[in-house]
């Protein structure tokens, strides 16, 4: 399996831009999870859905944040309009079940928003 | 807010001795902990995990002790080896679904 995959690896975009990342979790996984990660606040939970259903959203910042599972295989994290305080490294994983110990993270969308 | 912070951003050790990483946390109903390790440009990776019921739990190399008295979690690794060098981060289940992060100790491993 290639594990979670990505994309894009890396987006610069300017303020006010839409921006869409991309997750392909592990084929037979079931829960998927949205993180991102700066340098002054860490690893924070965005969203997390389990068979494709958004459970608990509770960590999206505001509304410019939208996140879609549409099928067990792809999921979507849409900034709206962006702004440069969006700027962080954006990780998707996913897992069996909510076994926290069979979280497997992909290898991140590192965004500048400008 | 809840808080995860570490007492030491940056470690380094030689190789083959052993690394201790530290780890406060603030919220006493938390009940469930993880480290992870996260090498450079990849996403983090789930070492081991303890939960509230134990104070020591061990690994290949790795062992975990939590101390809810002082709200304290450490890693220690064994035999430090040069793939060990990552940062590394602890995690805290306070409640439901919920984990809050650590900012991360950066260990490197001098050969």
């Amino acid at each position: 399996d290639a594990g979670v995959i990505q994309s894009p690896r890396h987006e610069v975009t300017e303020m006010g831009q839409e921006v869409t990342l991309r997750c392909k979790p592990i084929s037979g996984h079931n829960s998927l999870f949205w993180y991102r990660q700066t340098m002054m606040r860490g690893l924070e939970l965005l969203i997390y859905f389990n068979n494709n259903v958004p459970i608990d959203d509770s960590g999206m910042p505001e509304d410019r944040f939208s996140a879609k599972m549409p099928n067990a295989s792809f999921s979507t994290l849409k900034i709206q309009p962006s702004e440069p305080r969006d700027s962080a490294v954006y990780f998707c994983a996913s897992s069996l079940g909510t076994s926290w110990e069979t979280q497997y993270f992909g290898p991140g969308t590192r965004l500048l928003v400008l | 807010g809840e808080s995860v912070g570490l007492h030491l951003p940056t470690l380094s050790v030689q190789e083959g001795d052993n690394s201790i990483i530290n780890c406060a946390y603030s919220n006493s109903a938390s009940d469930y902990f993880i480290w992870y390790k996260q090498e450079s440009g990849k996403g983090p990776q789930f070492i081991i995990d303890i939960r509230s019921n134990m104070d020591k739990r061990q690994g290949q190399r790795v062992t975990v002790l939590l101390n809810k008295t002082v709200k304290h979690l450490s890693l220690q690794i064994a035999a430090t080896q040069p793939g060990d060098s990552a940062v590394y981060f602890c995690a805290e289940n306070p409640t439901g679904n919920q984990f809050y992060f650590g900012t991360g100790t950066s260990l490197t491993v001098i050969p």
